[in-house]
């Protein structure tokens, strides 16, 4: 079965700074999507960036950015630039390209940033 | 933001009782998913939809049902609610690339 780990259940940055949150993943599938979401205090999940498996290029998406290790099967999230508004729990995401494509999560990351 | 809504977005029952959530989509995707959020689990995904009628169980599913009558419409139903169920439950639509989400329904059983 798919899994996913997040090792880091908490972070801090100081504001401006980078900040790395780290994801490993375990499939037997050589297609697949890996997902970066962002849980703020609002409960609301958003979408951060979005890695295709079959690309060999990292995705960006302005100040967030991604090391995709496929060998390794690692997937770790940049935050360049940290700002207020960034502090959120990250949860990482793996999701099939066929079928149902529901999606299985890491256990989350809390992010704070300091002023 | 696409068109998925949650109801109620609040809710407190008793053990015993059954419970009913609805989610609702306006975008006409064929897929959509029912996930329980507790801390230090991540969203974990309870049953999912691939058509009008057609549903299969997710990795929690103990405890749950769920139909769906119409494309645009998920119901989650807890038949006998337990404290154990307590939790945040979100809907989602999409497809393979992208899967939104609504803004979750927290539900307290007592």
């Amino acid at each position: 079965a798919q899994t996913v780990t997040q090792s880091q259940p908490e972070m801090s940055v100081q504001e401006a700074e980078t900040v790395t949150l780290s994801c490993t993943y375990d499939t037997s599938e050589s297609d697949y999507y890996l997902f970066w979401y962002k849980q703020p205090p609002s409960r609301q999940m958003i979408l951060v960036i979005r890695q295709e498996a079959y690309k060999q290029q990292n995705a960006t998406e302005n100040r967030f950015s991604v090391n995709f290790q496929k060998a390794a099967k690692s997937f770790s999230l940049k935050i360049s630039d940290s700002q207020l508004g960034d502090a959120a729990m990250y949860f990482c995401a793996y999701s099939w390209t066929q079928g149902a494509q529901k999606l299985v999560f890491g256990q989350g990351t809390r992010l704070t940033i300091n002023p | 933001d696409a068109g998925i809504t949650q109801s109620p977005r609040h809710k407190v029952t008793e053990t015993g009782t059954p419970v009913t959530l609805r989610c609702h989509q306006t975008e006409n995707h064929r897929y959509m998913y029912w996930y329980r959020q507790d801390p230090g689990h991540g969203l974990r995904l309870i049953h999912y939809s691939y058509g009008v009628k057609d549903t299969d169980k997710g990795e929690v599913s103990d405890g749950y049902s769920v139909s769906r009558s119409k494309t645009e419409d998920f119901l989650l139903t807890l038949e006998s609610a337990t404290s154990s169920q307590t939790s945040v439950y979100f809907c989602a639509i999409g497809t393979p690339r992208e899967q939104y989400f609504g803004p979750g329904t927290r539900l307290t059983v007592t």
